[in-house]
């Protein structure tokens, strides 16, 4: 059964890093592309970020360019979102996600950045 | 960047009637190989999203057949032929033709009338 464990969340000052982690099973890792996506409290859904699945490839949604990286170990199959320079509007469940289409979704891992 | 449009936001069902959302999007989804890149996802309260509907009208693996997705070009819906208690939540379209970025539509809560 394909499973998506993220992991790393936190509470976090402004202007401070966390990294979040999404342990994959269940499946070739290394044959798909991952995605990032994010939901504040109460809102919808917003991407944030996908890669190719060897890495050649990675996309960024703008409010988070130059803040966060996406990258991938497809030798532990884990996706990861290193985050820098947090913002309150950075509050979230950040969810990880199999492929651009999203067609399997991980429980989600909950950044706090208070204002 | 592509705006996905949805309505209503809020849906009032009655069990065991059909209902049916919108979903708009500012610019056409047919990709130029021919495919049409939306997708539904179903958010129930307290759990993460599901994916429903792909490429406008495939069910995912597991999905009751009460469920279906048509339109084209910039028009689309998913319908709920009876809808179950089950099927309360947020429902989200999503376009994957015209990225980065990938754009979800605004939500549209489906609860019990």
């Amino acid at each position: 059964e394909v499973h998506l464990v993220e992991s790393g969340g936190g509470l976090v000052q402004p202007g401070g890093s966390l990294r979040l982690s999404c342990a994959a099973s269940g499946f070739t890792f290394s044959n798909y592309w991952m995605t990032w996506v994010r939901q504040a409290p109460g809102k919808g859904l917003e991407w944030v970020a996908n890669i190719r699945h060897d890495g050649s490839e990675k996309y960024y949604v703008d409010s988070v360019k130059g803040r966060f990286t996406i990258s991938r170990d497809n030798a532990k199959n884990s996706l990861y979102l290193q985050m820098n320079s947090l913002r309150a509007e950075d509050t979230a469940i950040y969810y990880c996600g199999r492929a651009r289409g999203m067609e399997v979704w991980g429980k989600g891992t909950t950044v706090t950045v208070p204002s | 960047d592509v705006v996905m449009t949805q309505s209503p936001l809020s849906l009032p069902v009655t069990l065991g009637q059909p209902a049916s959302i919108s979903c708009r999007s500012s610019q056409s989804l047919v990709h130029s190989n021919g495919n049409t890149y939306l997708n539904w996802f179903q958010q129930r309260p307290g759990q993460s999203p599901r994916r429903l509907i792909f490429e406008v009208s495939k069910r995912d693996s597991g999905v009751p057949d009460r469920f279906s997705g048509s339109g084209s070009g910039t028009d689309f819906t998913l319908k709920i032929s009876r809808v179950e208690a089950e099927d309360i939540g947020v429902y989200y379209c999503m376009q994957g033709t015209h990225w980065p970025p990938w754009t979800f539509g605004q939500g549209t809560k489906v609860e019990i009338k």
